[in-house]
């Protein structure tokens, strides 16, 4: 159930953009992405819902393909303080049970 | 509380025995969720609670696990004869409802040795 996270880590140059993806063998419900940045707590960024909108975050935004069983999270002109591990947790419609990835490191330097 | 509270912030514990572990969610938050998360990886789902119903506890791996929350507010979870494997990190998180914005505590390191 656990839903598979792409790339495993990235590296950008300040102001770069990346693209991280989530993809899930279940239906969803809901998509709900978090960063965590080394030795703290994972922090909200956002929550896609079925049948909803995409959603933004700053300069961070987000996608949910209902069909596919997939979300992307889409990083523009990235900052330093973007750094950390990004994590995507997964609901299904019969519970509420978020699911998390592995996570996506991402590091952006100078 | 200004946020989810988890105590203690690290707990080292011999193998066989039993401990609890403390969780203090955001005020008025319904939802409560109780996660372990290994180094590098993400948060495993343990078990969740709307007020004081455990409304899912398929994620706990064994019978040496509980957790409760009986006046639906603080939440303890309990190992019972802990094993090193059970080494972890132990993080609580709360929301206003089902679905919406959780917050994450700053979790408990358990070790087993």
């Amino acid at each position: 159930q656990q839903p598979v996270q792409s790339p495993q880590a990235v590296i950008l140059r300040e102001g770069e953009d990346a693209v991280i993806n989530c993809s899930s063998s279940k239906a969803l419900y809901s998509v709900h992405w978090y960063r965590q940045k080394h030795g703290e707590a994972p922090v909200f960024l956002m929550i896609l819902l079925k049948g909803g909108e995409q959603m933004r975050h700053e300069k961070i935004s987000a996608s949910f393909n209902e069909k596919k069983q997939q979300s992307s999270l889409y990083l523009t002109a990235s900052q330093l303080s973007y750094s950390g591990t990004y994590f995507c947790g997964t609901g299904i419609p019969t519970g509420y049970a978020l699911n998390f990835g592995k996570g996506t490191s991402l590091l952006v330097t100078p | 509380g200004a946020g989810v509270s988890q105590s203690p912030r690290y707990k080292v514990t011999k193998r066989g025995q039993d401990v609890a572990l403390r969780c203090d969610p955001i005020s008025g938050h319904v939802s409560l969720y109780w996660y372990r998360q290994a180094l590098g990886q993400g948060p495993e789902f343990l078990t969740y609670f709307n007020y004081e119903a455990q409304q899912d506890k398929s994620g706990l791996p064994n019978d040496r696990f509980s957790a409760e929350r009986p006046e639906g507010s603080i939440s303890t979870l309990t190992i019972q004869r802990t094993e090193q494997r059970d080494s972890a990190m132990y993080r609580c998180a709360s929301s206003r409802q089902e679905n919406t914005e959780a917050f994450f505590g700053q979790g408990t390191r358990l070790t087993v040795v």
